[in-house]
């Protein structure tokens, strides 16, 4: 069965370094997705993206983020300058016409 | 804006009897409702979804949950827990579609006794 893959599992960073986060959305997916998870709290939207570009976003999604599909396989998230409170799970999720987000497993990003 | 609440983080049951995980919603437009679990170190896997169909919804591993709006409620059943349903279980809501953001609730940690 076909799933969201993430890549890496867990990323350890310095505050203030950048960091890319990488996702492999359901092949014949359209919509993607990013959540994060800070230990111990809700899973919260992040942002949405739809036809190379962004459709929805929350408060959290800031300048210091952004999102990419660099090709025709790859949803990228990037942090530009990390703070200790970006320390989280991160979940990638996509959908096809259907109404039903899949996810991944999340990469575990501490800042240190 | 649509919110979540699950009643009660952390749920324990025996093999074998009725598991029942509460959900209310808040939403000013017709719900899409949608239950996830989380095995430890995986994903969000879906479990079943309210999509303004039938009220009654059937998921995987032998879950169901009901949606009734007069309650804002959409609670998880199972008639008869099992060692491996031990898990996160997550209730979250979208509108419009359910390709909008979802959020979701703060999750119920569901404790299965042998």
């Amino acid at each position: 069965e076909p799933e969201v893959t993430q890549t890496p599992s867990h990323q350890v960073t310095q505050m203030g370094q950048e960091v890319i986060l990488r996702c492999v959305p359901i092949s014949n997916h359209l919509y993607f997705y990013w959540y994060r998870q800070i230990l111990g709290q809700k899973v919260e939207f992040l942002v949405s993206f739809y036809n190379n570009e962004i459709s929805e976003k929350s408060e959290i999604f800031d300048d210091q983020f952004s999102v990419e599909r660099p090709d025709g396989s790859n949803f990228t998230l990037k942090i530009r300058s990390t703070k200790l409170e970006d320390s989280a799970m991160y979940f990638c999720a996509s959908s096809d016409t259907t109404d039903t987000q899949y996810f991944g497993p999340g990469t575990r990003l501490t800042v240190l | 804006a649509q919110s979540v609440t699950q009643l009660g983080s952390h749920v324990s049951v025996s093999e074998g009897a009725l598991v029942l995980l509460r959900c209310n919603y808040s939403s000013s437009v017709p719900p899409y409702l949608f239950w996830y679990v989380q095995y430890p170190n995986q994903g969000l896997q879906l479990l079943l979804k309210y999509t303004s169909a039938a009220t009654l919804v059937k998921g995987i591993n032998g879950f169901e949950a009901e949606f009734k709006k007069s309650e804002t409620s959409f609670h998880l059943t199972k008639p008869s827990a099992h060692m491996s349903d031990a898990a996160e279980y997550f209730c979250a809501v979208s509108v419009g579609t359910g390709r909008r953001a979802l959020t979701f609730g703060s999750g119920t940690r569901l404790q299965v006794q042998p």
